[in-house]
Protein backbone atom coordinates (compact mmCIF):
# COMPACT_ATOMS: atom_id res chain seq x y z
CA UNK A 1 0.00 0.00 0.00
CA UNK A 2 1.13 3.42 -0.92
CA UNK A 3 1.91 5.73 2.09
CA UNK A 4 -0.18 8.55 0.48
CA UNK A 5 -3.08 7.77 -1.65
CA UNK A 6 -5.41 10.00 -3.40
CA UNK A 7 -8.13 9.92 -6.05
CA UNK A 8 -7.34 9.09 -9.38
CA UNK A 9 -7.35 11.83 -11.96
CA UNK A 10 -8.33 13.74 -14.39
CA UNK A 11 -11.49 15.71 -13.02
CA UNK A 12 -13.15 17.41 -15.83
CA UNK A 13 -15.66 20.36 -14.05
CA UNK A 14 -17.16 23.28 -15.96
CA UNK A 15 -16.61 26.81 -14.25
CA UNK A 16 -18.50 27.24 -10.98
CA UNK A 17 -18.63 23.45 -10.38
CA UNK A 18 -18.01 21.76 -6.94
CA UNK A 19 -15.12 19.44 -6.69
CA UNK A 20 -13.86 17.45 -3.23
CA UNK A 21 -10.81 15.42 -3.79
CA UNK A 22 -10.02 13.06 -1.09
CA UNK A 23 -6.78 11.72 0.20
CA UNK A 24 -5.64 8.71 2.76
CA UNK A 25 -2.00 7.93 4.49
CA UNK A 26 -1.31 5.13 6.34
CA UNK A 27 1.24 6.21 8.77
CA UNK A 28 -1.12 6.50 11.64
CA UNK A 29 1.86 8.87 13.16
CA UNK A 30 2.40 11.65 10.39
CA UNK A 31 2.36 14.64 11.97
CA UNK A 32 1.15 17.37 9.26
CA UNK A 33 -0.79 17.88 6.33
CA UNK A 34 -0.93 20.10 3.63
CA UNK A 35 -2.51 20.32 0.13
CA UNK A 36 0.04 21.78 -2.88
CA UNK A 37 -0.67 22.96 -5.82
CA UNK A 38 1.35 22.11 -8.81
CA UNK A 39 1.13 23.78 -12.61
CA UNK A 40 2.66 22.03 -15.14
CA UNK A 41 6.44 21.89 -15.26
CA UNK A 42 6.38 24.14 -12.21
CA UNK A 43 7.31 23.39 -8.74
CA UNK A 44 4.71 22.59 -6.38
CA UNK A 45 3.20 25.44 -4.56
CA UNK A 46 1.73 25.27 -0.65
CA UNK A 47 -2.22 26.42 -1.02
CA UNK A 48 -3.12 25.37 2.08
CA UNK A 49 -2.44 23.32 5.75
CA UNK A 50 -5.10 20.42 6.66
CA UNK A 51 -6.46 20.49 10.55
CA UNK A 52 -8.66 18.44 12.58
CA UNK A 53 -10.63 21.42 12.94
CA UNK A 54 -10.98 21.96 9.24
CA UNK A 55 -9.18 25.08 7.26
CA UNK A 56 -11.20 26.99 5.05
CA UNK A 57 -9.26 30.03 2.52
CA UNK A 58 -11.93 31.70 0.37
CA UNK A 59 -13.52 28.95 -1.78
CA UNK A 60 -10.70 26.36 -0.53
CA UNK A 61 -11.83 23.90 2.24
CA UNK A 62 -9.40 21.51 3.63
CA UNK A 63 -10.29 18.42 6.33
CA UNK A 64 -8.53 15.96 8.17
CA UNK A 65 -9.59 13.43 9.98
CA UNK A 66 -6.68 11.08 11.82
CA UNK A 67 -9.12 8.34 12.95
CA UNK A 68 -9.62 7.40 9.39
CA UNK A 69 -6.76 9.01 8.31
CA UNK A 70 -7.80 10.67 5.54
CA UNK A 71 -7.51 14.05 3.88
CA UNK A 72 -10.37 16.06 1.84
CA UNK A 73 -10.32 19.13 -0.12
CA UNK A 74 -13.34 20.79 -1.42
CA UNK A 75 -13.18 23.53 -4.09
CA UNK A 76 -16.37 25.68 -4.45
CA UNK A 77 -17.11 27.74 -7.35
CA UNK A 78 -14.26 26.27 -9.66
CA UNK A 79 -12.32 28.86 -11.07
CA UNK A 80 -10.39 28.19 -14.99
CA UNK A 81 -7.32 29.26 -13.04
CA UNK A 82 -8.27 26.31 -11.02
CA UNK A 83 -6.92 23.75 -13.61
CA UNK A 84 -3.54 22.00 -12.04
CA UNK A 85 -2.54 19.06 -10.15
CA UNK A 86 -3.31 19.01 -6.58
CA UNK A 87 -1.00 16.95 -4.37
CA UNK A 88 -1.80 15.56 -0.94
CA UNK A 89 1.25 16.11 1.22
CA UNK A 90 2.02 14.55 4.51
CA UNK A 91 4.57 14.64 6.67
CA UNK A 92 6.26 11.81 8.49
CA UNK A 93 8.60 11.96 11.08
CA UNK A 94 9.28 7.93 12.47
CA UNK A 95 12.16 6.76 10.82
CA UNK A 96 13.25 10.09 9.96
CA UNK A 97 11.12 13.02 9.27
CA UNK A 98 10.17 13.11 5.71
CA UNK A 99 7.18 14.55 3.22
CA UNK A 100 5.53 12.37 1.07
CA UNK A 101 3.60 13.27 -2.05
CA UNK A 102 0.39 11.80 -2.80
CA UNK A 103 0.60 11.45 -6.73
CA UNK A 104 -1.74 13.69 -7.46
CA UNK A 105 -5.18 14.39 -8.95
CA UNK A 106 -5.70 16.34 -12.07
CA UNK A 107 -8.10 18.75 -11.90
CA UNK A 108 -9.38 20.50 -15.29
CA UNK A 109 -11.95 23.24 -15.29
CA UNK A 110 -14.06 24.41 -18.57
CA UNK A 111 -16.03 27.38 -19.62
CA UNK B 1 7.25 32.47 2.98
CA UNK B 2 10.96 31.09 3.32
CA UNK B 3 12.80 30.97 -0.28
CA UNK B 4 14.62 28.23 -1.40
CA UNK B 5 16.99 28.61 -4.70
CA UNK B 6 17.90 25.54 -7.06
CA UNK B 7 20.26 26.03 -9.93
CA UNK B 8 20.27 25.67 -12.88
CA UNK B 9 16.70 25.72 -13.84
CA UNK B 10 16.99 22.96 -17.11
CA UNK B 11 20.05 21.61 -18.30
CA UNK B 12 21.35 19.47 -21.52
CA UNK B 13 24.23 17.63 -21.29
CA UNK B 14 25.85 14.38 -22.90
CA UNK B 15 24.81 10.98 -22.33
CA UNK B 16 27.90 9.48 -20.10
CA UNK B 17 28.78 13.10 -18.17
CA UNK B 18 27.92 14.17 -14.94
CA UNK B 19 25.41 17.03 -13.43
CA UNK B 20 25.71 18.77 -10.57
CA UNK B 21 22.24 20.46 -9.07
CA UNK B 22 22.68 22.69 -6.40
CA UNK B 23 19.96 23.54 -4.16
CA UNK B 24 19.90 26.92 -1.59
CA UNK B 25 17.80 27.96 1.53
CA UNK B 26 18.24 31.61 0.96
CA UNK B 27 16.56 32.91 4.42
CA UNK B 28 17.07 30.10 6.56
CA UNK B 29 19.09 26.89 7.83
CA UNK B 30 18.30 23.99 6.47
CA UNK B 31 19.81 20.71 8.44
CA UNK B 32 17.55 18.30 6.09
CA UNK B 33 16.60 18.99 2.52
CA UNK B 34 14.94 16.65 0.28
CA UNK B 35 15.45 15.51 -3.58
CA UNK B 36 12.41 14.38 -5.49
CA UNK B 37 12.09 12.97 -9.15
CA UNK B 38 9.39 13.79 -11.12
CA UNK B 39 8.87 11.87 -14.74
CA UNK B 40 6.34 13.09 -17.27
CA UNK B 41 2.46 12.86 -15.77
CA UNK B 42 3.49 10.99 -12.56
CA UNK B 43 4.00 12.42 -9.05
CA UNK B 44 7.52 13.66 -7.15
CA UNK B 45 9.27 10.53 -6.10
CA UNK B 46 11.40 10.91 -2.67
CA UNK B 47 14.77 10.27 -3.90
CA UNK B 48 17.13 11.01 -0.74
CA UNK B 49 17.20 13.14 2.47
CA UNK B 50 20.24 15.14 2.61
CA UNK B 51 21.75 15.49 6.12
CA UNK B 52 23.91 18.53 6.78
CA UNK B 53 27.25 16.73 7.51
CA UNK B 54 26.77 13.02 7.08
CA UNK B 55 25.77 10.76 4.49
CA UNK B 56 22.71 11.00 3.08
CA UNK B 57 19.44 8.71 3.20
CA UNK B 58 18.33 6.74 0.34
CA UNK B 59 14.65 5.65 -0.58
CA UNK B 60 14.68 2.31 -1.66
CA UNK B 61 15.65 1.43 -5.78
CA UNK B 62 18.02 4.96 -5.72
CA UNK B 63 21.13 4.46 -6.47
CA UNK B 64 23.85 6.15 -4.23
CA UNK B 65 26.26 5.98 -6.07
CA UNK B 66 24.80 7.05 -9.18
CA UNK B 67 22.90 10.19 -7.79
CA UNK B 68 25.77 11.86 -5.16
CA UNK B 69 24.71 13.66 -2.78
CA UNK B 70 26.43 16.28 -0.42
CA UNK B 71 25.43 18.74 1.96
CA UNK B 72 28.30 20.61 3.03
CA UNK B 73 26.82 24.03 5.05
CA UNK B 74 23.72 24.36 6.44
CA UNK B 75 22.43 26.59 3.29
CA UNK B 76 23.63 24.38 0.53
CA UNK B 77 23.00 20.63 -1.17
CA UNK B 78 24.06 19.61 -4.56
CA UNK B 79 22.48 16.40 -6.17
CA UNK B 80 25.11 14.87 -8.76
CA UNK B 81 23.83 12.87 -11.50
CA UNK B 82 26.71 10.53 -12.27
CA UNK B 83 27.48 8.85 -15.93
CA UNK B 84 23.86 10.29 -16.82
CA UNK B 85 22.07 8.64 -19.15
CA UNK B 86 18.73 9.13 -21.46
CA UNK B 87 16.39 7.66 -18.59
CA UNK B 88 18.03 10.16 -16.26
CA UNK B 89 16.15 12.89 -18.11
CA UNK B 90 13.78 13.75 -15.81
CA UNK B 91 12.21 17.33 -13.38
CA UNK B 92 15.04 17.23 -10.06
CA UNK B 93 13.08 19.58 -7.22
CA UNK B 94 14.92 19.84 -3.91
CA UNK B 95 12.93 20.81 -0.65
CA UNK B 96 13.40 22.12 2.65
CA UNK B 97 10.99 22.52 5.94
CA UNK B 98 12.00 25.37 7.91
CA UNK B 99 11.40 24.38 11.53
CA UNK B 100 9.95 20.96 10.19
CA UNK B 101 7.08 22.40 8.92
CA UNK B 102 5.59 22.99 5.77
CA UNK B 103 8.01 22.18 2.95
CA UNK B 104 9.42 25.42 0.42
CA UNK B 105 10.52 24.05 -3.33
CA UNK B 106 13.21 25.33 -5.23
CA UNK B 107 12.14 25.98 -8.92
CA UNK B 108 13.61 22.23 -10.02
CA UNK B 109 15.78 21.52 -12.79
CA UNK B 110 14.84 19.78 -16.02
CA UNK B 111 17.55 17.69 -16.85
CA UNK B 112 17.55 16.34 -20.19
CA UNK B 113 19.97 13.70 -21.07
CA UNK B 114 21.02 13.20 -25.06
Amino acid sequence: RKEVEQDPGPFNVPEGATVAFNCTYSNSASQSFFWYRQDCRKEPKLLMSVYSSGNEDGRFTAQLNRASQYISLLIRDSKLSDSATYLCVVNMGTGGFKTIFGAGTRLFVKA
Amino acid sequence: GAVVSQHPSWVICKSGTSVKIECRSLDFQATTMFWYRQFPKQSLMLMATSNEGSKATYEQGVEKDKFLINHASLTLSTLTVTSAHPEDSSFYICSALPAQVQAFFGQGTRLTVV
